[in-house]
């Protein structure tokens, strides 16, 4: 079953521009975490948030995490050319947390 | 920097043959995934493997078993390789016991056409 979903499913904005990904998930989580994917390769791991935190920061990514709406945003501000590629969340089951099941993703393309 | 290896990078199969797709990574990682990914579906999860010898069975296993007979290598098996299994799988290892977290490294993927 499919844990995470991401909103939209895709998203084209102007270099320059902020970009904002949600992801919904349906069980209690220890972690979330945020990958990004370049077309036909693998992913690459951005950011984790555990569960009792509620906002982190990396370079031009900010994550937060809403556990009781059990809901992540990702913006990405001051996007750039090379950050089209596909992002995804991932998230592990509270009880179950060596396994991590991935959202359908959202497609983002920075136009020049 | 941790390194996942996956064999093939582009495979063709007929229907029935028995298919491997091998899985090395180089920094003794106690954890590995094996994912298929289809466009609309995300990455699904087909099985993990936490210690040698030990699986364990994702969301959508049926049709694959895995192997895990050393530490650094885990293969995919598809016993007799149908149209419906035509995808990319993608191999990722995790070593939790750093972050407390299974931040997974994943390899550049195997895409598998079965005709």
């Amino acid at each position: 079953s499919q844990q995470g979903e991401e909103d939209p499913q895709a998203l084209s904005i102007q270099e320059g521009e902020n970009a904002t990904m949600n992801c919904s998930y349906k069980t209690s989580i220890n972690n979330l975490q945020w990958y990004r994917q370049n077309s036909g390769r693998g992913l690459v791991h951005l950011i984790l948030i555990r569960s009792n935190e509620r906002e982190k920061h990396s370079g031009r990514l900010r994550v937060t995490l809403d556990t009781s709406k059990k809901s992540s945003s990702l913006l990405i501000t001051a996007s750039r050319a090379a950050d089209t590629a596909s992002y995804f969340c991932a998230t592990d089951d509270i009880n179950r947390d060596d396994k991590i099941i991935f959202g359908k993703g959202t497609r983002l393309h920075i136009l020049p | 920097d941790v390194k996942v290896t996956q064999s093939s990078r582009y495979l063709v199969k007929r229907t029935g043959e028995k298919v491997f797709l091998e899985c090395v990574q180089d920094m003794d990682h106690e954890n590995m995934f094996w994912y298929r990914q289809d466009p609309g579906l995300g990455l699904r999860l087909i099985y993990f493997s936490y210690d040698v010898k030990m699986k364990e069975k994702g969301d959508i296993p049926e049709g694959y078993s895995v192997s895990r007979e050393k530490k650094e290598r885990f293969s995919l098996i598809l016993e007799s390789a149908s149209t419906n299994q035509t995808s990319m799988y993608l191999c990722a290892s995790s070593f939790p016991w750093d972050t407390g977290a299974n931040v997974l490294t994943f390899g550049a993927g195997s895409r598998l056409t079965v005709l």
